[in-house]
């Protein structure tokens, strides 16, 4: 089945720097990559996706590429702020709509 | 915007005992799943379901999960006879296939 990995586990920043979390996949047939924030205690939210058929998409100080060949896909925050500290997870579907998440990196921004 | 909702928000059982989990996914979604998420830990796929029918389940899930779309709006996680380790967030999501999944708030349960 899909096995998604992910890292760093753990990553702390300075207030407006940049961080980037890096997932590897293994299923040549996924297609589609969601990245999630989660905060303590709430439900993870969707904040950017990508389709396989594309290479980056950004959204604001959020962005994320994608290398299918390498099996591997990034997620980009700009310009941090301590509101972006939560545990972010990224995704890779399996199995046509089944998605499979990586472990999580929790990211602190320091003010 | 439309939302996934679930209840109960938080479920304490004894152990052995039985449990159902409720969800009323977004109304024009097809696809339904439950994820579960020890303290602490990564979101992990139980189940998804399509049609009517499971499409797709992990080694999780085993024969004491069961899930059902009993009427036109809910979706359920029955788990028949609890152990200490069932002790999670369980997490309902929706989507309209190869795409987007969208999470409820979670149901806690706790074994004792």
């Amino acid at each position: 089945g899909e096995n998604v990995e992910q890292h760093p586990s753990t990553l702390s920043v300075q207030e407006g720097d940049s961080a980037v979390i890096k997932c590897t996949y293994s299923d040549s047939a996924s297609n589609y990559f969601p990245w999630y924030k989660q905060e303590l205690g709430k439900r993870p939210q969707l904040i950017i996706d990508i389709r396989s058929n594309v290479g980056e998409k950004k959204d604001q100080r959020i962005a994320v590429t994608l290398n299918k060949t390498a099996k591997h896909f990034s997620l980009h925050i700009t310009e941090t702020q301590p509101e972006d500290s939560a545990v972010y997870f990224c995704a890779a579907t399996y199995n046509n709509n089944d998605m499979r998440f990586g472990a999580g990196t929790r990211l602190t921004v320091k003010p | 915007e439309p939302e996934v909702t679930q209840t109960p928000s938080h479920q304490v059982t004894q152990m052995g005992q039985e449990v159902i989990l409720r969800c009323v996914p977004i109304s024009n979604h097809l696809y339904f799943y439950w994820y579960r998420q020890i303290l602490g830990q990564k979101v992990e796929f139980l189940v998804s379901f399509y049609n009517n029918e499971i499409s797709e389940k992990s080694e999780i899930f085993d024969d004491q999960f069961s899930v059902e779309r009993p009427d036109g709006s809910n979706f359920t996680l029955k788990i028949r006879s609890t152990k200490l380790e069932d002790s999670a967030m369980y997490f309902c999501a929706s989507g309209q296939g190869q795409g987007p999944q969208h999470f409820g708030d979670g149901t806690r349960l706790s074994i004792l």
